[in-house]
């Protein structure tokens, strides 16, 4: 099945510095890469997302690159504010037997004002 | 805006106990999702339904966990009796799309399961 790799597991940057995630996946037929935040005491919220026949993608201060012949795609966010510091997880979907997501592991970052 | 709703937000039992999560989803939503969340680790995946169809399993405790969406829309999990390492966010989710992910995968609040 598919497995997802996450680092850093915690990242620390001070308010408007750059902020990068990067994630690795196994499973070459993965076509489907969302990145959620989950803030305290709640559940995961989608923040972008990125499908196989893209390489990048980008909103407003947040942006997902995608390599496939790599197997990695990044989440960037750019000028960073103290209301960014949550927990990301990257994902990515498989379409063949197992139609639902797998997890990376998480990043824990906070914006230093 | 709509919202997948889960109750109880917060839960704690004794080892051996019986307990249970309900989920509703976003109305409309057709793929319903279970996972569970242990503290400082992403989500994993306990079981899928489309509709009332339970579609992925495999990596449910089906010992001691159960699952059922009977009329398509709301779920109740269940696990019975509860271990100390259940102890974890179990989180609902849904989605638009039958037997693929089309888009946003809309997630609730989480019910945190602590186990003495």
């Amino acid at each position: 099945g598919e497995n997802v790799e996450q680092h850093p597991s915690t990242l620390s940057v001070q308010e408007g510095d750059s902020a990068v995630i990067k994630c690795t996946y196994s499973d070459s037929a993965s076509n489907y890469f969302p990145w959620y935040k989950q803030e305290l005491g709640k559940g995961p919220q989608l923040i972008i997302d990125i499908r196989s026949n893209v390489g990048e993608k980008k909103d407003q201060r947040i942006a997902v690159t995608l390599n496939k012949t790599a197997k990695h795609f990044s989440l960037h966010i750019t000028e960073t504010q103290p209301e960014d510091s949550a927990v990301y997880f990257c994902a990515a979907f498989t379409g063949g037997g197992r139609r639902a997501l797998t997890f990376g592991s998480g990043t824990r970052l906070q914006v230093q004002p | 805006e709509a919202e997948v709703a889960q109750s109880p937000r917060y839960k704690i039992t004794e080892k051996s106990q019986a307990v249970a999560f309900w989920c509703d989803p976003i109305s409309g939503h057709a793929t319903l999702y279970w996972y569970r969340q242990i503290l400082g680790q992403g989500p994993e995946l306990l079981v899928q339904f489309q509709d009332e169809s339970v579609v992925d399993d495999s990596q449910l405790p089906k010992d001691r966990f159960s699952a059922e969406r009977l009329k398509g829309v709301d779920s109740t999990l269940k696990i019975q009796p509860a271990e100390l390492g259940d102890s974890a966010m179990y989180l609902c989710a849904s989605s638009l799309g039958p037997q693929e992910i089309t888009g946003e995968l809309f997630f609730g609040e989480g019910s945190r399961l602590t186990v003495l």
